[in-house]
C-alpha cells in the first residue's frame, strides 16, 4: 500500500527564517503530489500540487515544492516565513488510476514573531 | 472555496447514543469522501463513495455507516458512539474527470462522545 512519510512533526521558527519540509511516499509508478494548509481552527485548502512538467512548483503565499522523482520526495519549501504561515502542512500522494489521496501525518508549523 | 456543506459543525453527545454527520455538496463532483482528524494521526480515510449508492471502507471504517443516495449528499453514521470517536470530521469531495486527486475539503465536525 502506498504511504507517506513527513519526516517533521513540529517546527519552530522565527520570522524571516527559511522553511523546509520533508515528504517521501512509497509509490513508484505515476504519481500526484499535494501540500495542503490547515491554519487553526480551519480547514485544509491546497497549498501547491505537482501533476507532470517542471518539477519545480510555485503555490500561494509564497511557497513551493520540488518533485525529485529518485528520491521519491516533494519537499515543501519557503525562503522567509511570516507569523501568519503558522498552521499545519500535510503532504499527499495519489498514484495514477487511484481516486483515494493517502495523506501524511502533517507538520505543525510555529512561526514566532 | 467549493460549495460543501457540513452539519452539524458541533456536536456533544453520550456513548452508545447514534450520531449521524451530514456532508452536502453543490459542484456535482463524483468522489466523496470522510475523514477523521486527530492528533499524531493526521488525516485518516473512514469511508468514500464513488457514485451513488456507492461506497467502500477505509482504514478507519469500524464502528462507522454511510449511506448516498443522492449525489450531493453523503452522510456518515456512527450507530453507538464511543469515546474513542472523539474527533473532527472532514468531508471532501473531488472530480473523477479530469481524476486529479485534488481534494476539497469542508469546514469540518466537532464531535465529543462523553
Amino acid at each position: 500500500a502506498q504511504s507517506v512519510s513527513q519526516h517533521n512533526h513540529h517546527v519552530i521558527l522565527s520570522e524571516a527564517a527559511s522553511l523546509e519540509l520533508g515528504c517521501n511516499y512509497s509509490y513508484g509508478g505515476t504519481v500526484n503530489l499535494f501540500w495542503y494548509v490547515q491554519y487553526p481552527g480551519q480547514h485544509l485548502q491546497l497549498l501547491l500540487k505537482y501533476f507532470s512538467g517542471d518539477p519545480l512548483v510555485k503555490g500561494i503565499k509564497g511557497f513551493e515544492a520540488e518533485f525529485i522523482k529518485s528520491k521519491f520526495s516533494f519537499n515543501l519549501r519557503k525562503p522567509s516565513v511570516q507569523w501568519s504561515d503558522t498552521a499545519e502542512y500535510f503532504c499527499a500522494a495519489q498514484s495514477g488510476g487511484s481516486y483515494i489521496p493517502t495523506f501524511g501525518r502533517g507538520t505543525s508549523l510555529i512561526v514566532h514573531p | 472555496d467549493a460549495g460543501i456543506t457540513q452539519s452539524p459543525r458541533h456536536k456533544v453527545t453520550e456513548t452508545g447514543t447514534p450520531v449521524t454527520l451530514r456532508c452536502h455538496q453543490t459542484e456535482n463532483h463524483r468522489y466523496m469522501y470522510w475523514y477523521r482528524q486527530d492528533p499524531g494521526h493526521g488525516l485518516r480515510l473512514i469511508h468514500y463513495s464513488y457514485g451513488v449508492k456507492d461506497t467502500d471502507k477505509g482504514e478507519v471504517s469500524d464502528g462507522y455507516s454511510v449511506s448516498r443516495s443522492k449525489t450531493e449528499d453523503f452522510l456518515l453514521t456512527l450507530e453507538s458512539a464511543t469515546s474513542s470517536q472523539t474527533s473532527v470530521y472532514f468531508c471532501a469531495i473531488s472530480e473523477s474527470v479530469p481524476n486529479t486527486g485534488e481534494l476539497f475539503f469542508g469546514e469540518g465536525s466537532r464531535l465529543t462522545v462523553l
